[in-house]
């Protein structure tokens, strides 16, 4: 069955640690993408990537880090730089079409 | 400045009703819109979309109607089950062809049996 699968599901960061939240898709899908989203808010998009080895700044890329080394993988990195990190991160993919995009079940981060 | 609104964080009907969710936008670029359900815990899943070359797009129980002059799109559900008790999201892309979608804050839809 293809999907996105999004490791781990509850992640918990000491201040002043970088995490790496994984994103991983077996749809084939070229474009990739990550959102945050905080309670009663929609979503909020970070980082996306519409071929290997180039990604591009979404509205809140402060603070967070992208590799794509191979179309299925989109690892996310929140660096001690992001000072308020809990949150919901979404990871997405979409064919070239671009629309629609297809989610994964989220990855919750919590700052111990 | 919220570009895809929702007004109305929760809405409550009752099983076999209609419900109706309602989506406005303030970007006259926006020309594909979408709406995504969203179960507690998990990503959101894709329902439904729209060009707006269309003012109607139905897909069994779920129809989406854009008034593009109002800049305003609505989800109805008929008849609504309990299962589709959720959070629903409208979003919004310039284009069919573009990777930007900007999200509503969501509608809470509870249907009660």
């Amino acid at each position: 069955d293809g999907g996105i699968t999004q490791s781990p599901k509850y992640l918990f960061r000491k201040e002043g640690q970088n995490v790496t939240l994984s994103c991983e898709q077996n749809l084939n899908h070229d474009a990739m993408y990550w959102y945050r989203q905080d309670p009663g808010q929609g979503l909020r998009l970070i980082y996306y990537s519409q071929i290997v080895n180039d990604f591009q700044k979404g509205d809140i890329a402060e603070g967070y880090s992208v590799s794509r080394e191979k179309k299925e993988s989109f690892p996310l990195t929140v660096t001690s730089a992001q000072k308020n990190p809990t949150a919901f991160y979404l990871c997405a993919s979409s064919t070239r079409e671009w629309q629609p995009q297809h989610f994964g079940d989220g990855t919750r981060l919590s700052i111990l | 400045d919220q570009q895809v609104k929702q007004n109305s964080p929760s809405l409550s009907v009752q099983e076999g009703r209609i419900s109706i969710l309602n989506c406005d936008y303030t970007n006259s670029m926006f020309d594909y819109f979408l709406w995504y359900k969203k179960y507690p815990a998990e990503g959101p899943t894709f329902l439904i979309s729209i060009s707006s070359i269309k003012d109607k797009n139905e897909d069994g129980r779920f129809t989406v109607f854009l008034n593009k002059s109002a800049k305003h799109l609505s989800l109805h559900i008929v008849p609504s089950q309990p299962g589709d008790s959720a959070v629903y999201f409208c979003a919004a892309s310039p284009d069919r062809r573009s990777e930007k979608l900007v999200f509503g804050k969501g509608t809470k839809l509870t249907v009660n049996p």
